[in-house]
């Protein structure tokens, strides 16, 4: 199963600043994953990050706000801009592999926002 | 919407087991069930999955009706370690729409 890294696991931040989350893979995969988890509720899907194209956002979800990088297909990143109280969650990232495309989740980036 | 119906918490006796349930009674013919794992503070995993036949791993056991309507995971010799929410997922198996619609799960506690 794929080994995911995430940095950094947790920060505290001003509300206006913008935080980007780092996304490390140990192996090359196509289909990367940015979820949000707000306190005290399931996962939502942000957007999916493919190598060499532009990411696919979800309803809700707008690049200006959670602009996503993914220069090769290990790595990936994700900004938070702008950041609001409302931003306070926990960022996960994922990737699909294996033949039964399961899905496995990096630990996880708690943000906090004041 | 989360395609799946889950009691939100249950008990289990360490060393019992744990059969945790799932509704799923809108699943389509091209859809599997999934069957994921978050323990507190971590981000999660996968535990198994299944179409229509019983399936077992290291992990789990995953139990799936005839009519495939329902499902139930199964912890045979549950453990502290074993406390988490439990998440079960229908998704096709394969094509571009993979995305995991995430419902709030069941939050299984393991007592002593």
């Amino acid at each position: 199963s794929a080994v995911i890294s995430q940095k950094p696991s947790r920060d505290i931040c001003q509300r206006g600043t913008s935080l980007t989350i780092q996304c490390q893979v140990d192996s090359q995969v196509t289909m990367m994953f940015w979820y949000r988890q707000q306190p005290g509720q399931s996962l939502t899907l942000i957007a999916t990050a493919n190598q060499g194209s532009e990411a696919t956002y979800e309803s809700g979800f707008v690049i200006d706000k959670f602009p996503i990088s993914r220069p090769n297909l290990t790595f990936s990143t994700l900004t938070v801009s702008n950041m609001s109280p409302e931003d306070s969650s926990i960022y996960l990232c994922s990737v699909v592999q294996g033949a039964a495309y399961e899905q496995y989740f990096g630990p996880g980036t708690r943000l906090t926002v004041t | 919407d989360a395609k799946t119906t889950q009691p939100p918490s249950m008990d289990c006796a360490e060393g019992r087991a744990a059969n945790l349930p799932c509704n799923h009674s809108t699943i389509s013919g091209n859809e599997y069930v999934y069957w994921y794992r978050q323990i507190h503070s971590q981000g999660p995993q996968y535990i198994i999955h299944g179409l229509k036949n019983n399936e077992t791993n290291e992990m789990a056991s995953l139990i799936i009706t005839e009519d495939r309507k329902s499902s139930t995971l199964i912890l045979p010799h549950a453990t502290l370690r074993d406390t988490a929410v439990y998440y079960c997922i229908v998704r096709p198996y394969a094509g571009n729409n993979r995305k995991l619609i995430w419902g709030l799960g069941t939050s299984l506690a393991v007592n002593p």
